[in-house]
């Protein structure tokens, strides 16, 4: 079993949907989470971090991570064309320890 | 702008060849990182340096070298050693997060390696 699983999708949606991005982890003891986002041809972009539970908005983005189910999440509201890239979810123990990523989603968000 | 570097963008290697790849930053990070990306898999840590003139194996540093003379920059050698070395390599720096830690926050454009 993976560390970290992510729907590789591709998943498709119609501009203005909402979007929701999932992984799961198995290691309770990950205490930061990411998200980034990647372009084709390009290096990862970091979108948003999370310090433990809860959630964090970001104007149209928001994470969410809930320790007890090992899951975390990211939308996207009234999503754009330009949304259109991968998203990889990362997760990390300590504050200086190696990040985890997973594999990536793949979004296309369709005009 | 502040940001990290790669070069060459695309590179080809011939077999039996070493390669450098280049990574220098401007961001005054301590903390820098390299990861090979392959399609499926995520990416995956080869070597990280926390300060200069030190640095630490990743999960798969096996037929992989680098260096850590200055505090910008931080080249990854592709060896002959390493049996599949066509990837797209990623240089990456950390910086503080208020909560007390720090992650890869700043990628590079990256590398694709081919070999042919």
């Amino acid at each position: 079993q993976k560390e970290v699983e992510q729907d590789p999708g591709p998943l498709s949606v119609p501009e203005g949907a909402i979007v929701s991005l999932n992984c799961t982890y198995s290691n309770s003891a990950f205490q930061y989470f990411m998200w980034y986002r990647q372009y084709s041809r390009k290096g990862p972009e970091l979108l948003m971090y999370t310090y433990s539970s809860g959630n964090k908005e970001d104007g149209r983005f928001t994470a969410q991570v809930d320790k007890s189910s090992k899951y975390i999440s990211l939308f996207i509201r009234d999503s754009q064309p330009s949304d259109s890239a991968t998203y990889l979810c990362a997760m990390k123990f300590g504050g200086y320890q190696k990040v985890t990523f997973g594999t990536g989603t793949k979004l296309q968000v369709i005009p | 702008d502040g940001g990290i570097t790669q070069s060459p963008k695309y590179l080809f290697r011939k077999e039996g060849q070493n390669v450098t790849l280049s990574c220098e930053q401007n961001l005054n990070h301590d903390a820098m990182y390299w990861y090979r990306q392959d399609p499926g898999q995520g990416l995956r840590l080869i070597y990280y340096s926390q300060i200069v003139n030190d640095f630490q194996k990743g999960d798969i540093a096996e037929g992989y070298s680098v260096s850590r003379e200055k505090k910008e920059s931080f080249p990854l050698t592709v060896t002959s050693a390493q049996k599949n070395p066509t990837a797209f390599y990623l240089c990456a720096s950390s910086s503080h997060l208020g909560t007390g830690g720090n992650t890869e926050a700043f990628f590079g454009q990256g590398t694709r390696l081919t070999v042919v």
